[in-house]
């Protein structure tokens, strides 16, 4: 069975720290994708960012950097700078390659950004 | 382009009354999702529509939940009766699986129900 997990339920950091949010994947597949959303008050889940099991190489967009990591099952989510804007809950999920495009979430980790 | 639509955003009903809640996809995906999401926790898959096939709804409580997607495009979900648990929020997401190696899955702003 798959499963996520964010061991962190809460992070509180000042502004232009940097942080970095934990994810950590169990699956059986050889092939799969790894996920990152984030959910603003307004609830919304907005799409960050899309892995491949095949793609090991990290990513980065901004302010914002993943980091892949297959010998530790992990995908960890890096803020530079953080903003105030930050301030959401952020979800690490996971779907299998064949096809069914299910997602299985983690239960998310809270970051607040304060001024 | 207009996204995922979902109504009404918020609903509160006492217990052992129906509910429902309607869900429009972004024009052109046929992939419709219903998720739910409790307090604190990351969203589940509750039903897949392929067009107007339910495709996947092992998750889907069949006892007092069920969905229709009639024309392959909006989608209905219906509680009768609520219960104090089904308190939470209902998301619905789309996505195309036309081309692609993936279909990303985008999602609208759920309806929040409350069920006293």
């Amino acid at each position: 069975a798959q499963k996520v997990t964010q061991a962190q339920t809460e992070i509180s950091v000042v502004e232009k720290e940097d942080v970095t949010l934990d994810c950590v994947y169990e699956t059986r597949d050889t092939t799969y994708y790894l996920f990152w959303y984030k959910q603003p008050p307004s609830g919304e889940l907005v799409f960050l960012i899309r892995r491949n099991s095949f793609d090991e190489q990290n990513e980065i967009s901004g302010r914002y950097s993943w980091n892949f990591q297959k010998s530790t099952s992990s995908f960890n989510f890096t803020i530079t700078a953080s903003q105030v804007v930050d301030s959401a809950v952020y979800f690490c999920a996971l779907s299998d390659g064949g096809g069914s495009e299910k997602l299985v979430f983690g239960k998310g980790t809270k970051l607040t950004v304060n001024p | 382009e207009a996204g995922v639509v979902q109504s009404p955003r918020y609903k509160i009903i006492e217990k052992k009354q129906p509910v429902a809640f309607w869900c429009n996809p972004i024009s052109g995906h046929n992939t419709l999702y219903w998720y739910l999401q409790n307090l604190g926790q990351g969203p589940e898959l509750l039903i897949r529509y392929e067009n107007e096939e339910a495709v996947d709804d092992s998750q889907l409580p069949k006892d007092r939940f069920s969905a229709e997607r009639l024309k392959g495009v909006d989608s209905t979900l219906k509680i009768q009766p609520a219960e104090l648990g089904d308190s939470a929020v209902y998301l619905c997401a789309s996505s195309s699986s036309y081309g692609g190696s993936y279909n990303e899955q985008f999602f609208g702003p759920g309806t929040r129900l409350t069920v006293l």
